[in-house]
């Protein structure tokens, strides 16, 4: 049984580029989470999606990132026009439907704007 | 909002000693996980804690919830050099925020052989 996957594992990109994170959750997982761990600091909580919905959004900048989950296919965290402060590991995490469920985490996209 | 500290911050052990690694919440905790981070790697999930008081082993790895669940400490007996890593709690401290995980800052484990 996989786990958790994410592509590309390692990602550069000069400013002003766009970054696509891909994110498959495991098997029979219907929820997908995105995370942030900036250089330095915690672990921060960006979107929770189900399929074809964003349930909370909370944690992502107004500008330049967005998510999806479609039906079909990989969850897509998409930052636009990436500036050397988005440099930083992103993590995605899947788990069963439920708010109690345990999340299971991807081994991350490292990005890095120079 | 609901904050996580962790105590202590890094931490170097020689091989076969016991440790505690602690996490505190500001607010009642809704579900308590503890996680282990590699450097450069994702997270791998130890244990999920719930209810007060509630405690939880695997192998060599004990954690605890208190009864208030606002603490919960993470033991590892006779550590050994795959101990090493970055240890995460997270925590969903509102009833109502669904998935969402706050984490605490992390605890480094280094252990000596």
């Amino acid at each position: 049984n996989a786990g958790v996957m994410q592509n590309p594992r390692h990602l550069v990109r000069r400013r002003g580029q766009e970054a696509r994170l891909r994110c498959s959750p495991m098997k029979g997982h219907s929820h997908v989470y995105w995370y942030r761990q900036l250089p330095e600091e915690g672990l921060k909580f960006m979107v929770y999606l189900q399929k074809e919905n964003i349930i909370d959004e909370s944690g992502m900048p107004k500008e330049r990132f967005s998510a999806e989950f479609p039906k079909e296919g990989p969850s897509i965290l998409r930052i636009q026009q990436v500036v050397r402060g988005d440099s930083a590991a992103y993590f995605c995490a899947s788990s069963h439907p439920g708010g109690r469920e345990t999340q299971y985490f991807g081994p991350g996209t490292r990005l890095l704007v120079l | 909002s609901q904050e996580l500290e962790q105590s202590p911050q890094s931490l170097i052990v020689q091989e076969g000693k016991n440790l505690t690694i602690n996490c505190t919440s500001s607010k009642t905790l809704y579900g308590l996980y503890w996680y282990k981070q590699k450097y450069g790697e994702g997270l791998i999930f130890l244990m999920m804690l719930q209810k007060g008081g509630e405690e939880k082993s695997h192998e060599k790895i004990t954690a605890k919830l208190d009864e208030k669940k606002q603490q919960s400490s993470l033991h590892i007996t006779a550590s050994q050099p795959s101990h090493a890593g970055i240890y995460l709690c997270g925590a969903k401290g509102d009833y109502n925020q669904g998935g969402k995980l706050i984490f605490g800052q992390g605890t480094e484990l280094s252990v000596k052989p």
